[in-house]
């Protein structure tokens, strides 16, 4: 179990950009949730898969962010025509639907820093 | 919807003092209840969480957390903190079977020697 991973871990780029992240969950489960950070605030909930299916999207997901999960593993988040106010930590987390308390339990990626200039 | 508060932006405490972090939830529905912590350049790391059952909840690291429907709280508390529990602390809720999280702004606990 090599938890949840997150790539990059930085990105600088400038504003009218595109920009993707990746998410790879735990390997065994089977539900992926996006969060968005920024700074002193708590992450705030962006959408969420279970499996393929994306189940839910907060109305913070503007038209210009789309997110994937196409075979049921990994996830992306992409970002068209960033804008400074994109600039945040993104969090990527995983976990898995089913008995026991566990289920609930949500596990957190280092996330991805994105910074647009 | 559920709202989440934490009514104390940075916590200053002495090494081997006790400390009480406060979250306050707001709800209509049954909740779940979560506390997380973030070290530094780091992801959220499960504290502990109230689903069900007992309202005093023990997790990692000696961290404990009791749960007040009447009050609608559910404060974090450690009887000895050590320098290397310095990091953000956030509570966070969730609707009764029901799995996306609602954060609070975070506590920054500052430990010194």
């Amino acid at each position: 179990d090599t938890g949840v991973s997150q790539n990059p871990r930085h990105k600088i780029t400038k504003r009218g950009q595109n920009v993707t992240f990746r998410c790879d969950p735990i390997s065994e489960h089977n539900r992926l949730y996006w969060y968005r950070q920024t700074l002193g605030q708590g992450p705030e909930f962006l959408t969420y898969f279970q499996n393929e299916a994306q189940l839910e999207k907060s109305r913070l997901l503007s038209d210009r962010f789309s997110a994937e999960r196409p075979k049921g593993s990994f996830s992306t988040l992409e970002i068209q025509r960033t804008e400074q106010g994109d600039s945040a930590m993104y969090l990527c987390a995983s976990s898995l639907v089913g008995s026991g308390r566990n289920r609930y339990e949500q596990y957190f990626g280092p996330g991805t820093r994105l910074t647009v200039t | 919807a559920q709202s989440v508060t934490q009514l104390d932006s940075q916590v200053p405490v002495f090494e081997e003092a006790p400390v009480e972090l406060r979250c306050n939830y707001s709800s209509s529905v049954s909740v779940y209840l979560f506390w997380y912590v973030q070290y530094p350049n780091q992801g959220l790391q499960l504290l502990l969480k109230y689903l069900s059952g007992s309202t005093l909840v023990k997790g990692i690291n000696g961290f404990e957390a009791e749960f007040n429907k009447s009050q609608t709280s559910f404060h974090l508390r450690k009887p000895s903190v050590h320098i290397s529990d310095t990091a953000e602390y956030f509570c966070a809720v969730s609707e009764a079977g029901y799995s996306t999280l609602t954060f609070g702004k975070g506590t920054m606990l500052l430990v010194s020697p």
